[in-house]
């Protein structure tokens, strides 16, 4: 089991442009959350999702954030007119969903630069 | 609000040395407490959970509800033990984590 993977592991953009990250979850799991982690600050919860639905995004800004996790492939992040605050380290973690423990299994994040 | 707070950054201790890594946080409810690690170019992974009242690489943490803390503690630090900490806070059957900011704890030998 490869664990979780994300890509790209760095992404640099210009002011404006749109980011898109995408996070693979483990094999077997069905439940995927994202946290962004800006510079000498915790991890800050995003968003939480089940396949093809959005449970709680209570952690996303209003505008140009976006998240999809589709019933085939992964789950993607989606920032549009990116602007330098938005540079960050932004993890993505699984779990089964079932028998859920509490356990987050976290990929390596993925470190987006606004230009 | 539901909130978590490490409130060192640093914690610089020699090898053997006792360690205690703090944690407090806000809820007024029935909490589950977790301590994640990142150890230097690996990914944050778990490592122990209060429910499990279980001891990992010798830290153990208890919940002190009347403090409202988490205190990660070992007896006897090594140097392998150097890494981030983070303390986390599941307040619902989500399991959607609020993390406090992390204290990097350094072992000297």
């Amino acid at each position: 089991n490869a664990g979780v993977m994300q890509n790209p592991r760095h992404l640099v953009r210009r002011r404006g442009q749109e980011a898109r990250l995408r996070c693979s979850p483990m094999k077997g799991h069905s439940h995927v959350y994202w946290y962004r982690q800006l510079p000498e600050e915790g991890l800050k919860f995003m968003v939480y999702l089940q396949k093809e639905n959005i449970i709680d995004e209570s952690g996303m800004p209003k505008e140009r954030f976006s998240a999809e996790f589709p019933k085939e492939g992964p789950s993607i992040l989606r920032i549009q007119q990116v602007v330098r605050g938005d540079s960050a380290a932004y993890f993505c973690a699984s779990s089964p969903g079932i028998a859920n423990t509490g356990e987050l299994f976290f990929g390596e994040g993925s470190r987006l630069t606004v230009l | 609000a539901q909130r978590v707070t490490q409130p060192e950054k640093l914690l610089s201790v020699f090898k053997g040395a006792p360690v205690e890594l703090k944690c407090n946080y806000s809820y007024s409810g029935s909490p589950e407490l977790f301590w994640y690690v990142q150890y230097s170019r690996q990914r944050l992974q778990l490592l122990l959970r209060h429910i499990s009242r279980e001891s990992i690489k010798g830290f153990t943490a208890d919940l002190n509800k009347g403090e409202t803390s988490f205190h990660l503690k070992k007896p006897f630090a090594q140097e392998e033990d150097s890494a981030m900490y983070y303390c986390a806070l599941a307040f619902d059957s989500s399991y959607k984590l609020i993390f406090g900011s992390g204290t990097r704890l350094l072992v000297r030998p």
